[in-house]
């Protein structure tokens, strides 16, 4: 059974159009992490929450918002996407900050 | 500095054993991982280690920590087709125990 969901598996948006991206665990874990990963490189750490506390990163752009309205599921708003965000989402969870995190398949964010 | 780092590549024969290496530069890293990517997925959890062990053995992967050189090694016995992926490298840092660093990735391939 998928333990760390995301949806959609491929999104496609217009340059400067809002898109939503969808992350949902049955893990019941408390921490939920975004990761944005371009192509050949280190997945980078957008933003995390550790149950409703939300900890940015700080070279993360003020583009990247996130919500997670229970424990179940976390959500990814890019409020005007441009060409350089056109790269892979990975959502991860783990029980808490000192755990190991499991991840997601991914979503495949392209920008026209 | 933050860096994990790994060579890009490695090309093996199937029936081979691959290593895979990884130097990291925090001696504070409490947990070493060993992640694996197949094309348009998540990262899948392999193995890891705690940093007060110097090896750990599942299966056909071992993991070796040499943590005065903070080097980490995978190794995969009798390499198969299938374990053609980018494996990537990633340290837990405490203390702000969130932080997870992963190294760039080392893409194998596996030859018929």
């Amino acid at each position: 059974d998928a333990m760390v969901i995301q949806n959609p598996r491929y999104q496609v948006t217009q340059f400067g159009k809002p898109v939503t991206l969808s992350c949902s665990q049955t893990l019941n874990h408390n921490v939920m992490y975004w990761y944005q990963q371009k192509s050949s490189q280190a997945p980078k750490l957008l933003f995390h929450y550790y149950d409703k506390d939300f900890n940015n990163e700080a070279d993360t752009p003020d583009n990247f918002q996130s919500r997670r309205p229970n424990t179940s599921f976390c959500f990814l708003d890019i409020r005007s996407p441009g060409l350089g965000d056109a790269a892979m989402y990975l959502c991860a969870t783990s029980r808490r900050d000192t755990d190991t995190q499991y991840f997601g398949p991914g979503t495949r964010l392209t920008v026209l | 500095g933050e860096d994990v780092e790994q060579s890009l590549f490695l090309s093996v024969r199937e029936g081979d054993s691959s290593v895979i290496n990884c130097t990291y530069t925090d001696s504070s890293s409490t947990y070493l991982y060993w992640y694996k990517q197949e094309p348009g997925a998540g990262l899948q959890l392999l193995t890891y280690i705690f940093s007060n062990m110097d090896m750990k053995q599942d299966q056909r992967l071992t993991v070796l920590l040499n943590k005065k050189d903070k080097h980490l090694s995978l190794r995969i016995a009798d390499t198969q087709t299938g374990d053609s992926a980018i494996y990537f490298c990633a340290e837990r840092r405490a203390p702000g125990g969130f932080k997870t660093i992963f190294g760039a990735g080392t893409r194998l391939f596996v030859k018929a």
